[in-house]
């Protein structure tokens, strides 16, 4: 089961700020948070993560919060190409081996309406 | 820098047919992934490989999926026979071994219809 909740859809008027939430309340001290997004009939695209300290790109920003349970992608002025359904990862290690799983939720769709 | 391809982009079969997807990676690339992705859900990893070795096979229903990555590179899905249930995008995605090796590259997927 994936470790992150998100609200199931969020509407943003274009040209201004979409902020969608992300709770991961049992994030364990090593986990990072990533941000992935997937417009429609695409594959899934990497945005942005963060261990505790906030983290901006030329996509978005990441604030997460100091007890890392809980965090929030920024896109600072939302276009209607952003309209897509994001997903927030915590990153998990596997049995078997030390290498990193990834399990996706149900995200939240985004709708940009103009 | 070329993409992850994967071929076909659609394809529609009957239920107990056998079908196969094709996933070219990042060059260079060391971990290679394959998700299935149903409408409305999130994708869910089927198999992962690091190089030609399997790391993480536990949700491929191995009855009727195979998978592999000869030579580390290419990898190809194969489902035999398939299932009504199966109708679903098969997303095949690469990352590297480096710093930034927990960040997933995706191609754009295989939709399969199962009739």
């Amino acid at each position: 089961d994936a470790k992150t909740t998100q609200p199931t859809s969020m509407d943003c008027a274009e040209g201004r700020a979409a902020n969608l939430p992300c709770n991961h309340s049992t994030i364990s001290g090593n986990e990072y948070v990533y941000w992935y997004r997937q417009i429609h009939s695409q594959g899934p695209q990497y945005i942005i993560h963060g261990l505790k300290n906030n983290e901006t790109n030329e996509m978005a920003s990441l604030i997460i919060t100091e007890d890392r349970k809980s965090s929030t992608l920024i896109l600072p002025h939302a276009t209607l190409r952003d309209t897509a359904v994001y997903y927030c990862i915590v990153r998990v290690h596997g049995v078997k081996t030390s290498y990193d799983k990834v399990i996706f939720g149900p995200g939240t769709s985004l709708s940009v309406i103009p | 820098e070329a993409g992850v391809a994967q071929s076909p982009r659609y394809k529609i079969i009957e239920k107990r047919q056998s079908v196969a997807f094709w996933c070219n990676p990042i060059s260079g690339h060391a971990t290679l992934y394959w998700y299935q992705q149903i409408l409305g859900q999130g994708p869910k990893l089927l198999i992962q490989f690091q190089n030609n070795g399997v790391v993480d096979d536990s949700q491929l229903p191995k009855d009727r999926f195979s998978a592999e990555r000869l030579k580390g590179v290419d990898s190809t899905l194969k489902i035999q026979p398939a299932k009504l249930e199966d109708s679903a995008v098969y997303l095949c995605a690469s990352s590297s071994s480096g710093l930034a090796k927990n960040i997933q590259y995706f191609g754009a997927g295989t939709r399969l219809s199962v009739l």
